[in-house]
């Protein structure tokens, strides 16, 4: 039971390309959520998923665009990376919101440059 | 606008003693709280939580207290290891329906236990 994965552990971009952190988890949770932590900071909610084919806006989603086709993955896509975006990228899924203990993946280092 | 407070960037405790960190938060409506525990270049883990219907949620070394009037809450480690050194994350939730539910996190508070 490998938990949340991510891939990659780091990257490095210059602005204006594009990637797609990827993510993926092995234990059925219909809740799948990607958080980005900046410097000194708390983390803040990307984009969440429900379920496969429902995706939903968190807190700071502008610059980001995710799907869930599938209930295992939920990749998060950059488009036009900024140096706003240099920040560390963690997935997370759940059960369900009332479980709301979510489980971690190890995260994404992204520095745009 | 923060909405969880975590105002100790820092703490540091000896081995055996109590370590308490503090979290204060400003919703009225939030209704579940956890706190989470990570080290350097791994991602968080969850540690315990509480309801708001309930002021006290122990779990071996680890105590979370609520005080609803007060909007705070504390975790306390009781004794504290030099395993416990890591930041510590508070976060809360206010109810299930559409986009609630979803966590707001503190800062966190680096704790440091030196043996």
């Amino acid at each position: 039971n490998a938990g949340v994965t991510q891939t990659p552990k780091f990257r490095i971009l210059k602005i204006g390309q594009s990637m797609t952190l990827q993510c993926a988890q092995d234990m059925n949770h219909n809740y799948m959520y990607w958080y980005r932590q900046d410097p000194g900071m708390g983390l803040k909610l990307i984009y969440y998923s429900v379920g496969a084919g429902i995706t939903d806006k968190g807190e700071v989603p502008n610059g980001y665009n995710v799907s869930r086709s599938t209930t295992e993955d939920f990749p998060l896509r950059l488009e036009l990376a900024a140096p706003s975006q240099t920040s560390v990228y963690f997935c997370a899924s759940s059960y369900s919101k009332r479980s709301r203990g979510q489980f971690f993946g190890p995260g994404t280092r992204l520095t745009v440059l | 606008d923060q909405q969880v407070k975590q105002n100790s960037p820092s703490l540091s405790v000896q081995e055996g003693r109590i370590s308490i960190l503090n979290c204060d938060y400003t919703n009225s409506m939030f209704d579940y709280f956890l706190w989470y525990k990570k080290y350097p270049a791994e991602g968080p883990t969850f540690l315990i939580s509480i309801s708001s219907i309930k002021d006290k949620n122990e779990d071996g070394r680890f105590t979370v207290f609520l005080n609803k009037s007060a909007k705070h809450l504390s975790l306390h480690i009781v004794p504290s290891q030099p395993g416990d050194s890591a930041v510590y994350f508070c976060a809360a939730s206010e109810g299930d329906g559409g986009s609630q539910g979803n966590l707001i996190f503190g800062k966190g508070t680096k704790l440091s236990v030196k043996p």
